[in-house]
């Protein structure tokens, strides 16, 4: 089981915009940046935002991140059919032994 | 450009020990703020972190394993070997191995192509 929560769908229209949250606690997304990750199935992930935020090179700015407290989203606005895919958020865990900690991933369908 | 890739048995008898290897190229482990890290994923089901070795030879484990892994670093060929003991059904997986960085607090920026590790008698 994910140490992160996330909803396990959500859907919309082209065009559209879909939010995805994403639900830790003080040790991991209360005190450490948020990743998003997005995966076609059948491919590796791809790192779409880091630092809770930051879009790595490449990445089109239809994709956002936020963090609030122990929470983060994930916005997709404009959504298009190639947007189809698995997304996981990810976070540090500050543990005495720190660790990485992914979401339980959500999957967009474009209806 | 970075590459990873991922090296090892497809299939493991339960109780044995898994070696991966993973062969990287486009950057050094020796780079000050580079980790490299192994990601694990079961069919159908979410992304589970497992550990990553740091460019100072630090490294960090998944709590969720017992104890049961260990990840080393060798600088000279650009490669990262995980050992999983004591291997189970449940264990059966793709493997990734994974490049982060400082620079994206460590977040997975590059990710090898993944390989498929079943556990079966």
């Amino acid at each position: 089981q994910s140490v992160l929560t996330q909803p396990p769908s959500v859907s919309a229209a082209p065009g559209q915009r879909v939010t995805i949250s994403c639900s830790g606690t003080s040790s991991n997304i209360g005190s450490n940046y948020v990743s998003w990750y997005q995966q076609v199935p059948g491919t590796a992930p791809k790192l779409i935002i880091h630092d809770n935020n930051r879009r790595p090179s490449g990445i089109p700015d239809r994709f956002s991140g936020s963090k609030s407290g122990t929470s983060a989203t994930l916005a997709i606005t404009g959504l298009q059919t190639g947007d189809e895919a698995d997304y996981y958020c990810g976070s540090w865990d500050s543990s005495l032994n720190p660790f990485y900690v992914f979401g339980s991933g959500t999957t967009v369908t474009v209806v | 450009q970075i590459t990873l890739k991922e090296s090892g048995p497809t299939l493991v008898e339960p109780t044995r020990t898994l070696t991966l290897t993973c062969t990287f190229s486009g950057f050094s482990l020796n780079n000050s703020g580079v980790g490299v890290a192994w990601i694990r994923q079961p069919p159908g089901k979410a992304l589970q972190w497992l550990a990553l070795i740091y460019w100072d030879d630090d490294k960090r484990y998944s709590p969720s394993f017992n104890n049961r892994l260990t990840i080393t670093g060798d600088t000279s060929r650009n490669q990262v070997v995980l050992t999983m003991t004591n291997m189970d059904p449940v264990d059966t997986a793709t493997y990734f191995c994974v490049h982060s960085h400082t620079t994206i607090a460590f977040a997975i920026d590059h990710w090898g192509q993944g390989t498929l590790v079943t556990v079966s008698s």
